[in-house]
């Protein structure tokens, strides 16, 4: 089984600066795909950014975007800006077949 | 169309009663998933459904929890003789087809308090 580690239980940003999320992964395989989820207070898991590991690019959406490092088995999410609207339970995922192995997760808090 | 969704929101057993969870995927959605969530913790893999069948039943942590989905659309999960163990937020997910590079979408959960 795939083992993902989130070793930041907590982490707080000011509103406006940027925070990094770390997130590493056990595989043994080539071909894989690495995900970041968000999980507000409402329990809705969200998707975040998705990055596949054939991809040499650093995926990018609006204001997140991930530094993929394959040979070190590394995903972190930036979250730049950060708005109180970012505040939530972050969740790496790995998913190479079917089922997704989750780390367990890292909460944001955005101070105004 | 509509997202995944879930029902109940919370549900509230006492230990040793059998509860049914419902879980309604996106529309053409061939594959679905159950995720069990305890309190502060990350998403354990229970069961994955494509269409009818459950191909991985792995995650499913004792035979007092069992699944089913019909019309390759609604599944439940049953959980019987309820333990306090078995309180955590229970999360439904589906995606378009059962591969690592489909993303999955996730309902909004039931919260299962058993007493």
């Amino acid at each position: 089984a795939q083992t993902v580690t989130q070793s930041q239980p907590e982490m707080s940003v000011q509103e406006a600066e940027t925070v990094t999320l770390s997130c590493t992964y056990d595989t043994s395989e080539s071909d894989y795909y690495l995900f970041w989820y968000k999980q507000p207070p409402s329990r809705q898991m969200i998707l975040v950014i998705r990055q596949e590991a054939y991809k040499q690019q650093n995926a990018t959406e609006n204001r997140f975007s991930v530094n993929f490092q394959k040979a070190a088995k590394s995903f972190s999410l930036k979250i730049s800006d950060s708005q109180l609207g970012d505040a939530a339970m972050y969740f790496c995922a790995y998913g190479n077949d079917y089922k997704l192995s989750f780390g367990a997760g890292t909460t944001v808090t955005v101070r105004a | 169309g509509a997202g995944v969704s879930q029902s109940p929101s919370n549900k509230v057993t006492e230990k040793g009663k059998d509860v049914e969870l419902r879980c309604d995927p996106i529309s053409g959605h061939t594959a679905l998933y159950w995720y069990r969530q305890s309190l502060g913790q990350g998403l354990e893999f229970l069961i994955y459904f494509q269409g009818n069948s459950a191909p991985d039943k792995s995650g499913l942590p004792s035979d007092r929890f069992s699944a089913e989905r019909t019309g390759g659309s609604v599944s439940t999960l049953t959980i019987q003789r309820t333990q306090q163990e078995d309180s955590a937020v229970y999360l439904c997910a589906s995606s378009a087809a059962p591969s690592g590079s489909e993303t999955q979408y996730f309902g909004p959960g039931t919260r299962l308090l058993v007493l």
